[in-house]
């Protein structure tokens, strides 16, 4: 498996709390992804940053925030979590190819729940 | 825009016996890549398998093979020799050759595996 990490594992928290969900990878990749996937359902992109200072919304749209200060780190942040937020949250990452595209590595997830 | 289906939200299959998990796409860039990933039960998101549009050949990864047909825009997935721990979700992505690694996932079959 590859070494990308996500914390926390799972997550419950109350509607208008701050929350951040981090993931770091120690592969040195330069793209890195945040995808939503509700239970037993497709994965969408919400996120993604090609490196350091580049952010991207994905083709989902999404309330959450992202920063890429370190090529390693790329947390989510919620302002004001609210009950629709309630999903699992996946972090990737995939190496630096001059074709363009490559295999992404996933990270183990983050359960949100927002009551 | 990238569009992936999977028309089997669930098969199942005897151990040891094969399968063919189908999905179809739909891509208007003449250069892509095609992924099936595999998704265990509360377990990380894996790459089961990899092809370049532009490789005539289709991909074999030990047990699992694919059914690359260009023209028909279709990317079926065969495991042979089916094992319990096949079982899992998995899912069909594609991602443009201009899209920079970002990938657009289909809905995901789920696969029981009986012994």
């Amino acid at each position: 498996e590859a070494d990308i990490y996500q914390t926390p594992r799972y997550l419950v928290i109350g509607t208008g709390k701050k929350i951040t969900l981090e993931c770091s990878q120690t592969m040195g990749h330069d793209k890195m992804y945040w995808y939503q996937q509700d239970p037993g359902m497709e994965l969408h992109l919400i996120h993604y940053s090609y490196g350091v200072n580049s952010t991207e919304k994905g083709d989902l749209s999404s309330e959450s925030t992202v920063s890429r200060i370190r090529t390693e780190h790329f947390p989510l942040t919620l302002e004001s979590a609210r009950p629709s937020h309630t999903s699992q949250y996946l972090c990737a990452s995939s190496p630096p190819t001059v074709i363009g595209t490559d295999t992404q590595y996933f990270g183990p997830g983050t359960r949100l729940t927002v009551l | 825009a990238q569009t992936v289906t999977q028309s089997q939200p669930e098969m199942s299959v005897q151990e040891a016996e094969t399968v063919t998990l189908s999905c179809t796409y739909d891509t208007s860039e003449s250069d892509y890549y095609l992924f099936w990933y595999k998704q265990p039960p509360s377990r990380q998101m894996i790459l089961v398998i990899r092809q370049e549009a532009y490789k005539q050949q289709n991909a074999t990864e030990n047990r699992f093979s694919v059914n690359f047909q260009k023209a028909a825009k279709s990317f079926s997935l065969k495991i042979s020799d089916s094992q319990l721990g096949d079982a899992a979700m998995y899912f069909c992505a594609h991602a443009g050759g201009t899209s920079y690694g970002k990938l657009t996932f289909g809905q995901g079959t789920i696969l029981t595996v009986h012994p």
